[in-house]
């Protein structure tokens, strides 16, 4: 069982719309919790970093949350546009090794 | 903000022969780099981690001789997956930190793809 799992694995949304995508994760210990913007052949690319102290942050039309007690984090687009169509992708750095831990993301596609 | 090139972004080889990864921090020095394999529709797995001067650590069940890292520079780790098979095609990324921006941020290249024939 992945330690950090995601869903919906994959969703369609009209422009324009809002999402939530979910993450929860059994990594112990937990130093951070990272999403990612992934386009299809391409690198990850940061949306935001929360620490275990954190319950939200904001990156633009980027809202995470982070509850640590129940040891999940969304990530919530607001207005979609179409170049939000992407892998997301949260990613826990911690564990026993101190690494970082990929879900195996959600792909996103935003239809006009 | 910090950058991480990859090169080649695509690349295509005949089986049994040798290819090569370049991954560079163009305006950072980058210590530690990090190598991953991506199949498609899965998560990133970590197969090394790049140490400036000394040898990769590579984690369990990743072959050494198959995927031979060099860290020679701050700048620069290259990846060589020598005697490729077709197994091998897959996405190949780096990432890097810059410890000196203080954000705590890994930055990945944006990857190659390998195709083996």
């Amino acid at each position: 069982k992945n330690q950090v799992e995601q869903s919906p694995q994959s969703l369609i949304i009209l422009e324009g719309k809002n999402c939530t995508l979910q993450c929860n994760y059994t990594v112990s210990p937990f130093s951070n919790l990272r999403w990612y913007k992934q386009d299809t052949g391409r690198g990850p690319v940061s949306l935001t970093i929360m620490t275990f102290s954190e319950n939200t942050k904001s990156n633009g039309r980027y809202t995470a949350t982070l509850d640590a007690d129940t040891k999940q984090s969304s990530l919530h687009i607001t207005a979609s546009q179409l170049s939000d169509s992407a892998s997301y992708i949260c990613v826990i750095y911690g564990g026993a090794t101190n690494k970082l831990i990929f879900g195996t993301g959600t792909l996103l596609a935003v239809q006009p | 903000g910090a950058v991480v090139s990859q090169h080649p972004s695509r690349v295509i080889c005949k089986s049994g022969t040798s290819v090569k990864i370049e991954c560079r921090s163009l305006d950072f020095q980058a210590t530690t780099m990090f190598w991953y394999r991506q199949f498609p529709k899965k998560s990133l797995m970590l197969m090394a981690t790049s140490n400036e001067g000394s040898k990769a650590t590579y984690e369990q069940g990743v072959e050494k001789d198959k995927f031979l890292i060099n860290h020679a520079s701050l700048t620069l780790s290259t990846l060589t997956v020598t005697s490729a098979h077709p197994e091998d095609s897959s996405f190949y990324i780096c990432s890097a930190r810059d410890f000196g921006s203080g954000a705590n941020v890994l930055t990945f290249g944006a990857g190659s793809r390998l195709t083996v024939l």
